[in-house]
């Protein structure tokens, strides 16, 4: 059975950082690029960062590039998601998934990280 | 990358089919066949539901299914399910790394 498993969310002030951490299992982890995916409660879903199997290969969205940092150990099936610098407007629920053949197979049950004073 | 439109909500009876629409572009839905489809049940973890249009995970029931014309694509839900209350959403590869999804779609089971 497939698990993904998110932590290290929690209250953060504003200019702050988190280390936000998916440990997986069930699946060959390496096969797959993990992504970051965020949801302000009760909106969509947005991907704000991904990672290639390999770890070589790392891409993020406009809103969050230099502030957040993605990388993975693939030894402990875990990839994680520095954020730095952190915005009200970063608060939301961070899954992470594993995306294959242009759709995302697998989800975390989510993080919730909330940027406030 | 403007997320694609989806109604906001739609309901049905159990019994009934009920079908949600997600409208892009010519550079993702129209361009692409790699839509998928994603339930997402309140506090839970979004589950695939829907891949490359029409293709259905194993395990996924086939009251479930899609279809694409142009630049909407669709997702059908026949023999409607009180289970089957949930938000619903879509994706869209839209080349390179890019990804959009749906503004997503709540589903009432009357």
């Amino acid at each position: 059975e497939v698990h993904l498993v998110e932590s290290g969310g929690g209250l953060v002030q504003p200019g702050g950082s988190l280390r936000l951490s998916c440990a997986a299992s069930g699946f060959t982890f390496s096969d797959y690029y993990m992504y970051w995916v965020r949801q302000i409660p009760g909106k969509g879903l947005l991907p704000v960062s991904r990672i290639s199997g390999g770890g070589i290969v790392t891409t993020y969205a406009d809103s969050v590039k230099g502030r957040f940092t993605i990388s993975r150990d693939n030894a402990k099936k875990t990839v994680y998601l520095q954020m730095d610098s952190l915005r009200a407007e970063d608060t939301a629920v961070y899954y992470c998934a594993g995306e294959s053949d242009y759709k995302f197979d697998y989800w975390g049950q989510g993080t919730l990280v909330t940027v406030s004073s | 990358q403007s997320a694609l439109t989806q109604p906001a909500s739609v309901s049905g009876s159990p019994g009934q089919s009920l079908t949600i629409s997600c409208t892009g572009t010519s550079s993702d839905v129209g361009k692409y066949d790699f839509v998928s489809w994603y339930q997402q049940h309140p506090g839970k973890a979004p589950k695939l539901i829907i891949f490359e249009g029409t293709k259905r995970p194993s395990g996924v029931s086939d009251r479930f299914s899609g279809s694409k014309s142009g630049n909407t694509a669709s997702l059908t839900i026949s023999g409607l399910q009180t289970d089957d209350e949930a938000n619903y959403y879509c994706c869209s590869y839209a080349g390179g790394p890019t990804y959009v999804f749906g503004s997503g779609t709540e589903v009432t089971v009357l």
